[in-house]
């Protein structure tokens, strides 16, 4: 069974509006953490926001929020006033375990994101 | 300079041949993981390595093998590379924090012939 799953492919969204990409999860464990990463076209892996799952707040990273939803096992990323720059391939990703006493970290098959001017 | 390198950045090779991919980190991490990417299935993870004396399978070691020769040091070689590990390999490191988020190098775009 898939462990993370990002059902849009592709989303389109015009420049300067707010876009959400989804992301649901499956891990029976009570401690966790959920991840998002961005790849551009020039293929790097870019690190931009956790949350744990013990974490109460919704985690935020000046453009980026995530929107979490323990009880629907939900991580979706928020993106505001998009910006041309952020076309790219977006990764949902999770830690399963206490990361510092090991873990199993496994991605989504990632949604590709394109704005448009 | 990057904190996570890795060597080549593309190699061709054809089947057969023994290939190696190194990775190289200076952010002071003590885990070190090697990755594959093919389109469509995101990254999936060959090796892992919480220290120089770790080292673990991941979901797809079938076909490779690493060695960790120093803690900021870990390598990835194919001994006899076949046309289905075309793809692009990305090395990684995480502290063993609580959050245990990964940082990637920028990759290696490897096509066997």
């Amino acid at each position: 069974a898939q462990k993370i799953t990002q059902t849009q492919p592709g989303m389109f969204v015009q420049e300067k509006e707010a876009v959400t990409l989804d992301c649901t999860y499956d891990t029976s464990d009570q401690s966790y953490g959920l991840f998002w990463y961005k790849q551009p076209s020039s293929g790097e892996m870019i690190f931009l926001i956790y949350q744990g799952s013990y974490d109460e707040q919704n985690a935020t990273e000046g453009r980026y929020s995530l929107n979490f939803q323990k009880a629907r096992k939900s991580a979706n990323l928020v993106i505001s006033a998009s910006q041309l720059g952020d076309s790219a391939m977006y990764f949902c990703a999770m830690r399963e375990g206490r990361a510092n006493y090991g873990q199993n970290f496994v991605f989504g098959p990632g949604t590709r994101l394109s704005v448009l001017p | 300079d990057a904190d996570v390198t890795q060597t080549p950045r593309n190699r061709i090779t054809k089947t057969g041949k023994r290939i190696m991919l190194e990775c190289s980190q200076t952010k002071g991490h003590d885990r070190m993981y090697w990755y594959r990417q093919d389109p469509g299935l995101g990254l999936r993870l060959i090796y892992y390595s919480f220290d120089v004396k770790d080292i673990n399978k991941g979901e797809i070691s079938d076909g490779y093998s690493v060695s960790r020769q120093a803690q900021a040091k870990f390598s990835l070689s194919l001994e006899s590379a076949i046309p289905n590990q075309t793809a692009l390999y990305f090395c990684a490191t995480s502290a063993g924090n609580l959050l245990g988020t990964q940082y990637f190098g920028p990759g290696t775009r490897l096509t066997v012939l």
